[in-house]
C-alpha cells in the first residue's frame, strides 16, 4: 500500500530560526514529489515539486531535498518568519496513478516572536 | 492568470439535504481533483475528471459525485447529508495529473452540516 509519512506531526520554533521537515514514502513506482504549504482554513499551495533526477530545488526561503533510493525528501526552512507558521504536505505520485496523490498527513509548524 | 475559484466559499446545511459545490480550473488545465478535510485529517481524495471523464475515484460512498462540463468546470455533489460530512471540501486543477505538473488548489468550501 503507497504510503507516505511525515514528521514530526508538529514542531514550535522561534522566529529567526531554522528547521527541518521529513517525508518518508513508500510509493512506487514514483513519478513526482510535492511540497505544499496551507494556512489555517486555505487551500494548500504549492511550494516546490521535484521529480526522480532532481536532489534540490529551492523556492525562496523554502529548499526540499529528495532521496529517490531511500524513498526520503526533506524542507528546509531558513530564517523562519511568522507568517511560516501553517501545516507542511508532502504528496506524493506513482508513475500512471492518474489523480490518485498519496497525501501525508501534514507537519504543523508554529512560528513564535 | 485567474486561479482555480470554488464556489460559494461557505455552506450551511441541515442533514438529509444535498449540497452541490463548484469548481473553475484555471484556463487550459483540463484536470479536476476534488478532496475533502476535515479537522485534524490529512487531505482524503475524492475523485478526479479529466475531459469530461472520471479517470480516478477515491475510497468514498456513492453520496458523493461529481462531474465535470466541456469548459473544464466541474461540480460536486453530496446527497442525503451527514454530520459527518462537515468538512472543507478542496478542488485542484492540473493541466494533467499524470505528467508532473503540479496542482493547483482552491481556497476550499468549508461545509458545516447541522
Amino acid at each position: 500500500k503507497n504510503q507516505v509519512e511525515q514528521s514530526p506531526q508538529s514542531l514550535i520554533i522561534l522566529e529567526g530560526k531554522n528547521c527541518t521537515l521529513q517525508c518518508n514514502y513508500t510509493v512506487s513506482p514514483f513519478s513526482n514529489l510535492r511540497w505544499y504549504k496551507q494556512d489555517t482554513g486555505r487551500g494548500p499551495v504549492s511550494l516546490t515539486i521535484m521529480t526522480f533526477s532532481e536532489n534540490t530545488k529551492s523556492n525562496g526561503r523554502y529548499t526540499a531535498t529528495l532521496d529517490a533510493d531511500t524513498k526520503q525528501s526533506s524542507l528546509h526552512i531558513t530564517a523562519s518568519q511568522l507568517s511560516d507558521s501553517a501545516s507542511y504536505i508532502c504528496v506524493v505520485s506513482g508513475k500512471g496513478n492518474a489523480g490518485k496523490s498519496t497525501f501525508g498527513d501534514g507537519t504543523t509548524l508554529t512560528v513564535k516572536p | 492568470k485567474a486561479g482555480v475559484t470554488q464556489t460559494p466559499r461557505y455552506l450551511i446545511k441541515t442533514r438529509g439535504q444535498q449540497v452541490t459545490l463548484s469548481c473553475s480550473p484555471i484556463s487550459g488545465h483540463r484536470s479536476v481533483s476534488w478532496y475533502q478535510q476535515t479537522p485534524g485529517q490529512g487531505l482524503q481524495f475524492l475523485f478526479e475528471y479529466f475531459s469530461e471523464t472520471q479517470r480516478n475515484k477515491g475510497n468514498f460512498p456513492g453520496r458523493f459525485s461529481g462531474r465535470q462540463f466541456s469548459n473544464s468546470r466541474s461540480e460536486m455533489n453530496v446527497s442525503t447529508l451527514e454530520l459527518g460530512d462537515s468538512a472543507l471540501y478542496l478542488c485542484a486543477s492540473s493541466l494533467d495529473s499524470r505528467e508532473n505538473y503540479g496542482y493547483t488548489f482552491g481556497s476550499g468550501t468549508r461545509l458545516t452540516v447541522v
